[in-house]
């Protein structure tokens, strides 16, 4: 089955940094998601990138996606202290199919 | 903003007990969905339902596990008998005809 592993497994950098955390698949998908859990917490939707699309913004947040290399990634600019979470990749096969997580990086920003 | 809510937000109970989880997802979504996150590990899909049935489960989702939308508001996640390692973080789910999905804060489940 397919999986979303992120890397790496823990970040740590300080405020004002940029995060950059990576993602791997092993089938073809139809879309890929980027969510952040605080520690203990639910899981926050950050932003979604198509099959077709390549790269997309939202604020602070930046994400690619390179299906020939089964890869995404996302970056957040200007890191702040509150950033700090796990944040989890999860890819979509097709429409209804589930979603499949990574196990996620932790990211500690420090101020 | 719309939101997914999870009631109870922690639930403690003994190892044979039924238990009983409560979402409801926000109004106008289609699909729902309960996963699990056992502690330090990653989120695990459970089950999918639609139209009022199941439209997939996973192996985790055996006979001790059942969902029901009762009312049209609410979506459960019932577990007959519980087991020591059903001890997780459930979170309900749900999206629209749009791919984006959202999640509830999550109950979580201790089992002693």
């Amino acid at each position: 089955s397919q999986q979303g592993e992120e890397d790496p497994q823990a970040l740590s950098i300080q405020e004002g940094e940029n995060a950059t955390m990576n993602c791997s698949y092993k089938t073809s998908i139809n879309n890929l998601q980027w969510y952040r859990q605080n520690s203990g917490r639910g899981l926050v939707h950050l932003i979604l990138i198509r099959s077709n699309e390549r790269e997309k913004h939202s604020g602070r947040l930046r994400v690619t996606l390179d299906t020939s290399k089964k890869s995404s990634s996302l970056l957040i600019t200007a890191s702040r202290a509150a950033d700090t979470a796990s944040y989890f990749c999860a890819t979509r096969n097709s429409g209804n199919t589930p979603l499949v997580f990574g196990k996620g990086t932790r990211l500690s920003v420090i101020a | 903003e719309p939101e997914v809510t999870q009631t109870p937000s922690h639930q403690v109970t003994q190892m044979g007990q039924e238990v009983i989880l409560r979402c409801v997802p926000i109004s106008n979504h289609l699909y729902f969905y309960w996963y699990r996150q056992i502690l330090g590990q990653k989120v695990e899909f459970l089950v999918s339902f639609y139209n009022n049935e199941i439209s997939e489960k996973s192996e985790i989702f055996d006979d001790q596990f059942s969902v029901e939308r009762p009312d049209g508001s609410n979506f459960t996640l019932k577990i007959r008998s519980t087991k020591l390692e059903d001890s997780a973080m459930y979170f309900c789910a749900s999206r629209s005809g749009v791919d984006e999905q959202y999640f509830g804060p999550g109950t979580r489940l201790t089992v002693t």
